[in-house]
């Protein structure tokens, strides 16, 4: 059964530091999300994109975070510059124009 | 504006007894309701949806929800519960079926006593 797929599941980094999360969409998806959720807190969404653009964002999504779509595969989140805050559990999720989404497993990102 | 409010961030029942997980909602569409279940250390799966239509919806393992548009509600049960039901459920809302930017609860932690 196709399934998204995050790399890595768990990721720490200095505040300060960069990082970028990867993910693997399932593969005839076309709608790609960023959610994250913070320990002991909502899943809360991040961002949506669409035909190689952003279609929706919220106000956690500020100039910090960025997404891309390289090729045809990846979807990736980056960081520019942690803060302690940004601990969370990152979920990727795709689908189609008619089906719901489907998750990745998150990565766990811990700045110290 | 969307909101989904889950009552009850921990419920305990025994093994073969009713599961009965809260979820009130608060749309200014007809909304599109999710529940999702997470499993320590996964993704979060799609237990069942509700579009439009038929107000019982049916899920997978066991499970079944009901809308219930004068009460804003949208509450998971399973008459008999399982170990392996023991998991966080989170119920969403959405403005559209496909669950464009869901809008999740808090999420209710189930726990399963022999």
């Amino acid at each position: 059964e196709p399934e998204v797929t995050q790399t890595p599941s768990h990721q720490v980094t200095q505040m300060g530091q960069e990082v970028i999360l990867r993910c693997v969409p399932i593969s005839n998806h076309l709608y790609f999300y960023w959610y994250r959720q913070i320990l002991g807190q909502k899943v809360e969404f991040l961002v949506s994109f669409y035909n190689n653009e952003i279609s929706e964002k919220s106000e956690i999504f500020d100039d910090q975070f960025s997404v891309e779509r390289p090729d045809g595969s990846n979807f990736t989140l980056k960081i520019r510059s942690t803060k302690l805050e940004d601990s969370a559990m990152y979920f990727c999720a795709s689908h189609n124009r008619n089906t719901e989404a489907f998750f990745g497993q998150g990565t766990r990102l811990t700045v110290v | 504006a969307q909101s989904v409010t889950q009552l009850g961030s921990h419920v305990s029942v025994s093994e073969g007894a009713l599961v009965l997980l809260r979820c009130n909602y608060s749309s200014s569409v007809p909304p599109y309701l999710f529940w999702y279940v997470q499993y320590p250390n996964q993704g979060l799966q799609l237990l069942l949806k509700y579009t439009t239509g038929a107000t019982l919806v049916k899920g997978i393992n066991g499970f079944e929800a009901e809308f219930k548009k004068s009460e804003t509600s949208f509450h998971l049960t399973k008459p008999s519960a399982h170990m392996s039901d023991a998991a966080e459920y989170f119920c969403a809302v959405s403005h559209n079926n496909a669950g464009n930017m869901l809008t999740f609860g808090g999420g209710t932690r189930l726990m399963v006593k022999p």
